[in-house]
């Protein structure tokens, strides 16, 4: 069965402060790997999205990484701002099927407090 | 601006109604999806379609029902028969995997929140 798992569960920094958030996936055949930011009450948007033969990608402050051999994953945050505080959900996209076929992570709750 | 819009953001439900979600989007994505959120859990799909006047079941249809008659358009109903309808509902479109090789143009709504009352 095709899973995606994250760690933390939840995660509290200090503003300003860098962390990592984890994922780790048993999808398989693999095709690619996003991480989405999801404010509370609002639907998920896109942060990065790396195919199996890319490792690492960069949007501003959010940089992921990949390692397929392993299938781990991970997000850097870098000087976070109080505006991070969301959830961060890891989906990961086999490579036969559509969009149907996405496994979703259950998130890690980051807060970023001052 | 093109991207998907859900209303209402909020809705309340008594036992035994049916209501209706509505999905809208400008993007001219062909493939639209709807999900299932709970707290601690994933997102779990309910239903999809690739292309208008046609859908397929996610991995928890039961209680549901939707239609495609618009490709702008994909409205979801939930029905009395759906005992744990409590949830935050987000609908998703796209362009379909063939021809969009990993659905990098897979967008949300900003989501429905369903309470049964």
């Amino acid at each position: 069965k095709n899973q995606v798992e994250q760690s933390p569960q939840s995660l509290i920094i200090l503003e300003g402060k860098n962390c990592t958030l984890q994922c780790n996936y048993t999808v398989s055949p693999f095709s690619n790997l996003r991480w989405y930011k999801q404010d509370t009450g609002r639907g998920p948007v896109s942060l990065t999205i790396m195919t199996f033969s890319e490792n690492t990608k960069s949007n501003g402050r959010y940089t992921a990484t990949l390692d397929a051999d392993t299938k781990q994953s991970s997000l850097h945050i870098t000087a976070s701002q109080l505006s991070d505080s969301a959830s961060y959900i890891c989906v990961v996209s086999p490579s036969t099927g559509g969009g149907n076929k996405l496994t979703f992570g259950t998130g890690t709750q980051l807060k970023v407090e001052l | 601006d093109g991207g998907i819009t859900q209303s209402p953001k909020y809705l309340f439900r008594k036992e035994g109604q049916n209501v209706t979600l509505s999905c809208e989007q400008n993007l001219n994505h062909d493939a639209m999806y709807w999900y299932r959120q709970d707290p601690g859990q994933g997102l779990r799909l309910i239903y999809y379609s690739q292309i208008v006047n046609d859908f397929q079941k996610g991995d928890i249809a039961e209680g549901y029902s939707v239609s495609r008659e618009k490709k702008e358009s994909f409205p979801l109903t939930v029905t009395s028969a759906q005992k744990n309808p409590t949830a935050f509902y987000l609908c998703a479109s796209s362009i379909p995997g063939s021809r969009d090789r990993g659905n990098y143009g897979y967008t949300f709504g900003s989501g429905t929140r369903l309470t049964v009352v």
